[in-house]
Formats: structure tokens, sequence, C-alpha cells
């Protein structure tokens, strides 16, 4: 089967620096996405990575490394509206249909 | 911006009842997703569609579930009879096709809850 691992919870102080680890054991891989949902609201996309290294994009950062099946999503700068759920999601095929991690719950205190 | 819609927003039912649920995605992506999400859980990727076509109904419980997007352009999801077990968040989600489509973008989603 396909297994997508990452941590329940991370508590951080807001303007601190979070991440997120997500390793992954999938029959086939084309990339690694995360995603960013509130609670009662829809997933959004924050990053794809299909090779190697560190993509930036404002306070986040995804990273991956495929021969360790490792990604990771920093996020920097931490405010409260981040707090929500982040989920790592595997592009397996040419399909481009993901298998989604369980998700993080991340709780940005003051 | 455009966004995915769909409706209702919530619905509760009985078990063995049908239900149904709409989703219209971003004018001009060819390519439709239904996840099912339960709390606590990540999407669950139940059908995708490439244009008018099923690419992948893998994990759709084709015995009560069905979808279909007949113009290629909105979708239904259909479940029937509906059981306990399907209370869960029923998140439709649209990308466009070339590089872009590792972009998924998602609707609301239906809040369902059996009784």
């Amino acid at each position: 089967g396909q297994s997508l691992e990452q941590p329940s919870e991370v508590t951080a102080v807001e303007g601190a620096i979070v991440q997120i680890n997500c390793t992954y054991q999938t029959s086939g891989f084309y990339g690694l996405s995360w995603y960013q949902q509130h609670d009662g609201g829809a997933p959004t996309f924050l990053s794809y990575n299909a090779l190697d290294g560190l993509e930036e994009t404002g306070r986040f950062s995804s990273f991956l490394s495929r021969s360790d099946s490792y990604g990771y999503l920093l996020l920097q700068e931490l405010q409260m509206k981040d707090s929500a759920s982040y989920f790592c999601a595997v592009r397996m095929d040419s399909s481009y249909k993901l298998i989604f991690g369980s998700g993080t719950r991340l709780l940005v205190r003051p | 911006e455009a966004e995915v819609a769909q409706s209702p927003r919530y619905k509760i039912t009985e078990k063995s009842q049908a239900v149904a649920f709409w989703c219209d995605p971003i004018s001009g992506h060819a390519t439709l997703y239904w996840y099912r999400q339960i709390l606590g859980q990540g999407p669950e990727l139940l059908v995708q569609f490439q244009d008018e076509s099923v690419v992948d109904d893998s994990q759709l419980p084709k015995d009560r579930f069905s979808a279909e997007r007949l113009k290629g352009v909105d979708s239904t999801l259909k479940i029937q009879p509906a059981e306990l077990g399907d209370s869960a968040m029923y998140l439709c989600a649209s990308s466009s096709g070339g590089a872009a489509q590792e972009t998924q973008y998602f609707g609301p989603g239906t809040r369902l809850l059996v009784l």
C-alpha cells in the first residue's frame, strides 16, 4: 500500500520558524505537494516539488529529497493566521492524482 | 477570482436515503476530482475526470456511489443508499492543463451527516 507519514500536531510561537516533515512510501513518485486547510475551509495549494532541493515562496519554503523519500514544509515568521492543518500529498503518476497524508495540525501561540 | 462551486454546503439525511452533490469547476478546467475527507484525515480521492471521461475511480464504492460529468463541465456525485459511515466532507477540486495541472483548486465542500 501507499503511506505518507507526518506529525499529527505541532505548536510554535508567533514569529518563530517551524518545519513540518513528510516521509512517503509509494509505488510511484512524480512529485510532492503541500496544502493548507483552515478549520471548516477548503484545502489551498501551497507548493509542488518535482525535483530535489528547496523552493521558496514568500514565508513558505518546501524541500524534497527523492533519494530519502522525504520532504518538508518550512514556515517562517509565523503568524496567528498560519494556525491550520497542513497536508503533504504525493503525485504518483502521470494522471496528476494525489495521495494525501493525514495532516499536521499547526497551532501558533502568541 | 474564479472559484470551484459546490452545493449544497450541508446535507443531513437518514441512512438508506439517496443524496446528490453538485460541483461546478473553474471555467476551462478540464480535470475534475471528487474527494472524501473524514474529520482528522486527509482527502481521499474518489473519482477523477478528464473532460467527460473517468480517469480513475478505483477508490469509488461503486455499489452505492456514482459520479458523472456528462458535458465535461459540472459534475454530480450520488450516494444511494447512504450509510452511517458515509458521514464526511465531500470536496470537489479542479485543475487546468499543462504544467499548472499540479495545482488543484478546491471548492468549499459538502458536509454530509447520515443519521
